[in-house]
């Protein structure tokens, strides 16, 4: 079972709509979460962090974490061109950070 | 400026050549990572270090060396004994790892490709 899985996508959303990512993870223990956002060819760019169950928000992007679920989720909302990429889920379990493989958004104008 | 630093941003290798890949970071972080990233795969470990003078194995750490001598480098060698070194690499640093509470920052990576 791997410990942190994504929807490899591709998600496709036409611009101004909400994109929704989801990632769940295995370990119940885990304590904190992070969402990268990652442009073809480039390097991961953290984009948030949550460590507490609930809604985080920044600008136009809101993490959800579930920690009963095992469950992250990542919202964009209003949705721009710009915001095509991979996005990346990471978990720390025992202060070592696990990967999803990414899942591939692409907004259409 | 700070930030992380890799380089170069593209190397060829030829069968049996061992190559250093080098990364800086000026973020006076405690923590470096480096991990490998094949297409459609998620990050892997390959080596960490927490201080200076220390560094552990990832998940992939066979065919691979590091060194930590300063808190500002921590250069990795692909050697001739890692059989399928094609792929992005990915130097990474935190402030702590000690800690649960520890965002990752990344370099611009290097692409390495078997020749």
């Amino acid at each position: 079972q791997k410990e942190v899985e994504q929807n490899s996508g591709p998600l496709s959303v036409p611009e101004g709509a909400i994109a929704s990512l989801n990632c769940t993870y295995s370990d119940r223990v885990s304590q904190s979460f992070f969402w990268y956002r990652q442009y073809s060819g480039k390097s991961p760019e953290l984009i948030m962090s949550i460590y507490s169950n609930g809604d985080k928000e920044d600008g136009r992007f809101t993490a959800q974490l579930n920690k009963a679920s095992q469950y992250v989720s990542l919202l964009i909302r209003d949705s721009q061109p710009s915001d095509s990429a991979t996005y990346l889920c990471a978990v720390i379990y025992n202060n070592d950070m696990r990967f999803g493989a990414g899942t591939r958004l692409t907004v259409k104008p | 400026d700070g930030g992380i630093t890799q380089s170069p941003k593209y190397l060829f290798r030829k069968e049996g050549q061992n190559v250093t890949l080098s990364c800086e970071q000026n973020l006076n972080h405690d923590a470096m990572y480096w991990y490998r990233q094949d297409p459609g795969q998620g990050l892997r470990l390959i080596y960490y270090s927490q201080i200076v003078n220390d560094f552990q194995k990832g998940d992939i750490a066979e065919g691979y060396s590091v060194s930590r001598e300063k808190k500002e480098s921590f250069p990795l060698t692909v050697t001739s004994a890692q059989k399928n070194p094609t792929a992005f690499y990915l130097c990474a640093s935190s402030q702590d790892s000690g800690t649960a509470y520890n965002e990752q920052f990344f370099g611009p990576g290097t692409r390495l490709t078997v020749l």
